[in-house]
């Protein structure tokens, strides 16, 4: 069964604490593996885009890096407008895309 | 530029009753699809759309209706709204479907009472 999960569900850093989150897949014929910044009350927000094992992508703090079975998306440095929820969705061969359920990430001040 | 536009922003309904969401996007964008959003479970396809007159379902489809009679629009119709069908829906758009990011809207609250 096509799958993508999430962790840790919620994340407390202190402003400067550099840490990963994670998101693991089980689908056939991954076809892309995206990475989305949610605000509250708003839409997703595209960060990157991986489509094969090895890939790395970087914007500001943040970095994707991508495996066979997983991806994480690496923070270094957060301030506290990093606070968001972090969504990873995958695509498959027939185009169906699958959404991770969150990391809700709150950085203190 | 606008992006993707969805309207309402809130609405309640009472059990039984027909609505439909709207979505637009400026950006003339062949993909458009209507997800679900519910506490504890990923957002969730309804429907897609490859293209002006032809749509698919999702993952949920049941309960719901679209059409595509345009590149910009793709409304979602709930005919006889249920309890169950309480949720916040997206609205996205994309290139195409293979490997594109998709551009959401900011979503429609909406609750069936």
């Amino acid at each position: 069964e096509d799958q993508v999960t999430q962790s840790p569900e919620a994340l407390r850093l202190q402003e400067g604490e550099s840490s990963s989150l994670n998101c693991s897949y089980t689908v056939s014929g991954l076809r892309g593996l995206f990475w989305y910044r949610q605000d509250p009350g708003k839409g997703p927000e595209f960060l990157f885009t991986l489509y094969s094992a090895g890939e790395e992508k970087e914007k500001e703090r943040l970095k994707a890096t991508l495996t066979k079975k997983e991806s994480f998306l690496h923070i270094t440095a957060p301030k506290p407008e990093d606070s968001a929820t972090y969504l990873c969705a995958v695509q498959r061969t027939g185009n169906q895309f699958y959404f991770g359920t969150g990391t809700s990430l709150t950085v203190i001040p | 530029n606008a992006g993707v536009t969805q309207t309402p922003k809130f609405q309640v309904l009472k059990t039984g009753q027909s609505m439909t969401l709207q979505c637009a996007q400026d950006m003339n964008h062949e993909y458009m699809s209507w997800y679900r959003q519910d506490p504890g479970m990923g957002l969730r396809l309804i429907h897609y759309s490859v293209g002006a007159g032809i749509t698919d379902q999702g993952e949920v489809p049941n309960g719901y209706n679209v059409s595509r009679s345009t590149t910009e629009d793709f409304p979602l119709r709930l005919l006889s709204a249920a309890p169950s069908q309480t949720s916040v829906y997206f609205c996205a758009s994309s290139w195409d479907r293979f490997n594109q990011p998709q551009h959401f809207g900011d979503g429609t609250r909406l609750s069936i009472l």
